[in-house]
C-alpha cells in the first residue's frame, strides 16, 4: 500500500516564475491538504481539497492555488514566485469520516526560489 | 498569543534521560491534540494522539491539561534514535481538520 507521494522532490525556480507541485494521496484517502514549511518553522496550512473543491484555506495569497482530480490526486500551483516562497511543501492526506484529523504526510517537495 | 506555542529548544540530553516538552494552545474549543515527530529533512509523522486527559505508548506519555490549555510530551529512557523535532499540533476547531502546528521542539540525545 503506497503512502502519500509527491513530485518532484526538489525544484529550483527564479523569481516571477510559476511552479506546479503534485501529490497522490494514500490509498483510500479522499482529502488532501497542503502545507508550507519554512526553515526552522512548523508547517503552515495553505488549503485543503475534498471532492475536487477547496474546502478550507489558510492565510496565503491568491498566488497559491490548487486543484483536486477525480482520482483524489492534487496539484499546488504558485504564480509569480517570490524568494520567500522557498520552503518545503508538504502534502497530507486523510481518511473520510471521524479520522479526518489524522493526516499522513508525503515526503515533500523542496522548492528553492532564486 | 500564538495559536500553538512550543519551546524551540534544542534540548540536549544523554541516553537514558527523561525529557519533557510543553505546548500551549489558545483555542479552548479544541478537542483533540497531536504530537508529530519530524526527522531532519523528512516529513512529519504522527507520534501520538490525545483526546482525553492523556495517552501512553511505551516510553512516550502525552498529557493534556484543558484548564491551563497545555499539552506535554514525556519521553523516558531516551534513545539516540529519539533525536528529532517534536511538533505539537492542534486542529483549528472542533469540527475541522485544519491543523495548526507549533514551531517544534528539537531534541538531541547524545551517547
Amino acid at each position: 500500500d503506497a503512502g502519500v507521494t509527491q513530485s518532484p522532490t526538489h525544484l529550483i525556480k527564479t523569481r516571477g516564475q510559476q511552479v506546479t507541485l503534485r501529490c497522490s494521496p494514500k490509498s483510500g484517502h479522499d482529502t488532501v491538504s497542503w502545507y508550507q514549511q519554512a526553515l526552522g518553522q512548523g508547517p503552515q496550512f495553505i488549503f485543503q481539497y475534498y471532492e475536487e473543491e477547496e474546502r478550507q484555506r489558510g492565510n496565503f495569497p491568491d498566488r497559491f492555488s490548487g486543484h483536486q482530480f477525480p482520482n483524489y490526486s492534487s496539484e499546488l500551483n504558485v504564480n509569480a514566485l517570490l524568494l520567500g516562497d522557498s520552503a518545503l511543501y508538504l502534502c497530507a492526506s486523510s481518511l473520510p469520516g471521524l479520522n479526518q484529523e489524522t493526516q499522513y504526510f508525503g515526503p515533500g517537495t523542496r522548492l528553492l526560489v532564486l | 498569543r500564538k495559536e500553538v506555542e512550543q519551546d524551540p529548544g534544542p534540548f540536549n540530553v544523554p541516553e537514558g534521560a527523561t525529557v519533557a516538552f510543553n505546548c500551549t494552545y489558545s483555542n479552548s474549543a479544541s478537542q483533540s491534540f497531536f504530537w508529530y515527530r519530524q526527522d531532519c529533512r523528512k516529513e512529519p509523522k504522527l507520534l501520538m494522539s490525545v483526546y482525553s486527559s492523556g495517552n501512553e505508548d511505551g516510553r512516550f506519555t502525552a498529557q493534556l491539561n484543558r484548564a491551563s490549555q497545555y499539552i506535554s510530551l514525556l519521553i523516558r529512557d531516551s534513545k539516540l534514535s529519539d533525536s528529532a523535532t517534536y511538533l505539537c499540533v492542534v486542529p483549528r476547531g472542533p469540527n475541522t481538520d485544519k491543523l495548526i502546528f507549533g514551531t517544534g521542539t528539537r531534541l538531541q540525545v547524545f551517547p
